[in-house]
């Protein structure tokens, strides 16, 4: 079975600060799919970015970009130039290549301080 | 704008009573999902749907069932609902996450059980 780990309960940081929430996960397949969710206040699930693991080039979305470590199962989310709408739970997933179902890590929650 | 619509936001229901939590979806999606969502526990998969008619487990099931009886709708039932299923339920669908689409949730249900 595949696991997500997510070791930072909580974090916060300065607007316009950068801020790397971290991401590790267990799997003995070689073909999978990364992502990062957010989940603002009003609950809503927002895919921020995703990663095949094929690809080494990491994923980057305007102000988010990933540093992903295929060797060390490592998928960290950066997040550039800190706005108080990134405040929010972030969670990390993992889906298996052919097969829809998303496992999540136990989520990030992070507060932008204005 | 693609929808993922979840009946209730909140709802109160009292031990034992059985529970029927509706989601639909208008995208035409084939895979629908059932989460739920715990502090520090992250999201968890309870059942899933690739096709009308068709389910299978979850990683938690127990104390669960589920319904699709047309493409659009999956229904999760808490055959008699006890008051460690108080949580954030979340409904997913997807056309297929490993075909380089996304899935897509709706905006939860907080059930409270006493």
């Amino acid at each position: 079975a595949q696991t997500v780990t997510q070791s930072q309960p909580e974090m916060s940081v300065q607007e316009a600060e950068t801020v790397t929430l971290s991401c590790t996960y267990d799997t003995s397949e070689n073909n999978y799919y990364l992502f990062w969710y957010k989940q603002p206040p009003s609950r809503q699930m927002i895919l921020v970015i995703r990663q095949e693991a094929y690809k080494q080039q990491n994923a980057t979305e305007n102000r988010f970009s990933v540093n992903f470590q295929k060797a060390a199962k490592s998928f960290s989310l950066k997040i550039s130039d800190s706005q108080l709408g990134d405040t929010a739970m972030y969670f990390c997933a993992f889906c298996l290549f052919g097969n829809e179902k998303l496992t999540f890590g136990t989520g990030t929650r992070l507060t932008i301080i204005p | 704008d693609v929808k993922v619509t979840q009946s209730s936001r909140y709802l109160v229901k009292r031990t034992g009573e059985k529970v029927f939590l509706e989601c639909v979806q208008d995208m035409d999606h084939e895979n629908m999902f059932w989460y739920r969502q715990d502090p520090g526990l992250g999201l968890r998969l309870i059942y899933f749907s690739y096709d009308v008619k068709m389910k299978e487990k979850g990683d938690i099931p127990e104390g669960y069932s589920v319904s699709r009886e047309k493409k659009e709708r999956f229904s999760l039932i808490l055959e008699s609902a006890s008051t460690n299923q108080t949580s954030m339920y979340l409904c997913a669908s997807s056309s297929g996450v490993s075909r380089n689409t996304e899935a897509f949730f709706g905006q939860g249900t907080r059930l409270t059980v006493v």
